[in-house]
């Protein structure tokens, strides 16, 4: 059973700090990795995707992938009352798996101005 | 910027009856998927579909599910005979490859059965 474990939260930070996110996962199998926003009532938005290890940023956020320790993690900067939203990490497992998300529980971000 | 489009955004059916939930993926995208979310729980994946075929369902999408590409541009996703437990958010997405490409995801469909 591949599993995707993250903490549900809440995380609260105060505004202009950094939020850090985690995820592990279960199956070494994996390839491709992405974090996505989801707000109360909406639809996943994708925020970053990461593919090999390593850090990889875009603008405030960077995402952080280590594969030896199947482990995912999100560092938002500078943090906004607007980033306050529920953040999923999400594991393909590629071709073999018809490009199938797996999906961790999400942990609820909490963004206090 | 592109976006995957579902319609309808709410639909209210009694159980028993079938419903058709549909999508219009990204234009250059392939690789077409269907989601769905009960509410307070995780997001789940029901099938994968290329090239006219599916390629991967997950144990949730059994025989009262199918997909079809009746044309071009849409993508749709069928219950034939709704339960109760059918009741969530269905999202539907698509990318450009199955491995290392993001998959985008529409705005959803609620789906509550009476």
């Amino acid at each position: 059973q591949k599993e995707v474990e993250q903490n549900s939260g809440p995380l609260s930070v105060p505004e202009g700090a950094i939020a850090s996110l985690n995820c592990t996962y279960s199956d070494r199998g994996s390839q491709s990795f992405f974090w996505y926003r989801q707000y109360s009532g909406k639809s996943p938005e994708l925020i970053m995707s990461i593919y090999s290890n390593g850090d990889k940023e875009d603008g405030r956020f960077t995402a952080q992938l280590n594969k030896a320790s199947q482990y995912v993690s999100l560092l938002i900067r500078d943090s906004q009352p607007s980033d306050s939203a529920t953040y999923l990490c999400a594991v393909n497992y590629g071709n073999n798996q018809g490009g199938k998300l797996i999906f961790g529980q999400g942990t609820e971000l909490s963004v206090k101005p | 910027e592109p976006e995957v489009t579902q319609t309808p955004s709410h639909q209210v059916t009694q159980m028993g009856q079938e419903v058709i939930l549909r999508c219009v993926p990204i234009s250059n995208h392939l690789y077409f998927y269907w989601y769905r979310q009960i509410l307070g729980q995780k997001v789940e994946f029901l099938v994968s579909f290329y090239n006219n075929e599916i390629s991967e369902k997950s144990e949730i999408f059994d025989d009262q599910f199918s997909v079809e590409r009746p044309d071009g541009s849409n993508f749709t996703l069928k219950i034939r005979s709704t339960k109760l437990e059918d009741s969530a958010m269905y999202f539907c997405a698509s990318s450009r490859q199955f491995s290392n490409q993001p998959q985008h995801f529409g705005d959803g469909t609620r789906l509550s059965i009476l």
